[in-house]
C-alpha cells in the first residue's frame, strides 16, 4: 500500500512568494496532521484535521499560515508571502481513529531565501 | 499540558553493545507512549508503542522499550546495536483518543564499528 505522499518533496523560493504544499493522506484515514520540523523547535504540531473538518489550528503560526482538507484524499497547507524564518521541512501525518500511530510522508524541505 | 523530555542529544556506542535512548514525559492522565525513527532525508518511521498492559514493549528492528508509571519514563532499549540503527531518534506521548502527538527534541544515535 502507497503510504504518506507529499509534493513536493524540496521547493526553494524567494522571500514574499507563495509556497504551496501538498499531501495524500493513506487512503481510509480519516486524521491528517501537518508538522514542521527545525532544528531550532524540533516537531511542532500546525493544524489538524478529523473527516476533513480542521479541529486544532493553534499551531499555525501567522496568518500567512493556511491549510484546508478538501476531500479524504488531499490536503494542502499554503503560505503566503513566505519568509526565511519559514524554511523547515513540513511532514504531514496520517492516522485511523482506533489506530494509536500516525504515519508520516517524507517531508517538504521548504527553503526560503 | 503534556511534554516530553528526551535529556541526551547525542548517544554514543559501539556496535555489538547494549543501546538505551532515554525519555521521560508528563502528562495528566494515562498517556499513549511511542518512539519514532528517522534517517536522513526521510519522514518518521514507527518503531513501537505502549498503550496499556506490560510494561515492556516490543517494537521493529529489535527494539523495545519498557514504561515505567512511578518515573514517567519510556526508555528504548535495544541488547546490541548496529550501525545501520544510527538515526535520529523521537519519544512522542499523546492522551487518549485521536489527539495530536507531543513530540521530544529527538536523540541521535550513533553506533560505532
Amino acid at each position: 500500500d502507497a503510504g504518506v505522499i507529499q509534493s513536493p518533496r524540496h521547493e526553494v523560493t524567494e522571500m514574499g512568494q507563495e509556497v504551496t504544499l501538498r499531501c495524500k493522506p493513506i487512503s481510509g484515514h480519516d486524521y491528517l496532521f501537518w508538522y514542521r520540523q527545525t532544528m531550532m523547535r524540533g516537531l511542532e504540531l500546525l493544524i489538524y484535521f478529523n473527516n476533513n473538518v480542521p479541529i486544532d489550528d493553534s499551531g499555525m503560526p501567522e496568518d500567512r499560515f493556511s491549510a484546508k482538507m478538501p476531500n479524504a484524499s488531499f490536503s494542502t497547507l499554503k503560505i503566503q508571502p513566505s519568509e526565511p524564518r519559514d524554511s523547515a521541512v513540513y511532514f504531514c501525518a496520517s492516522s485511523l481513529l482506533g489506530v494509536y500511530e500516525q504515519y508520516f510522508g517524507p517531508g517538504t524541505r521548504l527553503t526560503v531565501t | 499540558a503534556q511534554s516530553v523530555a528526551q535529556p541526551e542529544d547525542q548517544v554514543n556506542v559501539a556496535e555489538g553493545n547494549p543501546l538505551t535512548v532515554k525519555c521521560t514525559y508528563s502528562v495528566s492522565g494515562n498517556p499513549y507512549l511511542f518512539w519514532y525513527v528517522q534517517y536522513p532525508n526521510r519522514g518518521l518511521q514507527f518503531l513501537l508503542k505502549y498503550i496499556t498492559g506490560d510494561n515492556l514493549v516490543k517494537g521493529s528492528y529489535g527494539f523495545e522499550a519498557e514504561f515505567n508509571k512511578s518515573q514517567t519514563s519510556f526508555h528504548l532499549k535495544k541488547p546490541s546495536a548496529l550501525v545501520s540503527d544510527s538515526a535520529l531518534y523521537f519519544c512522542a506521548v499523546r492522551l487518549p483518543g485521536n489527539t495530536p502527538l507531543v513530540f521530544g527534541k529527538g536523540t541521535r544515535l550513533s553506533v560505532i564499528a
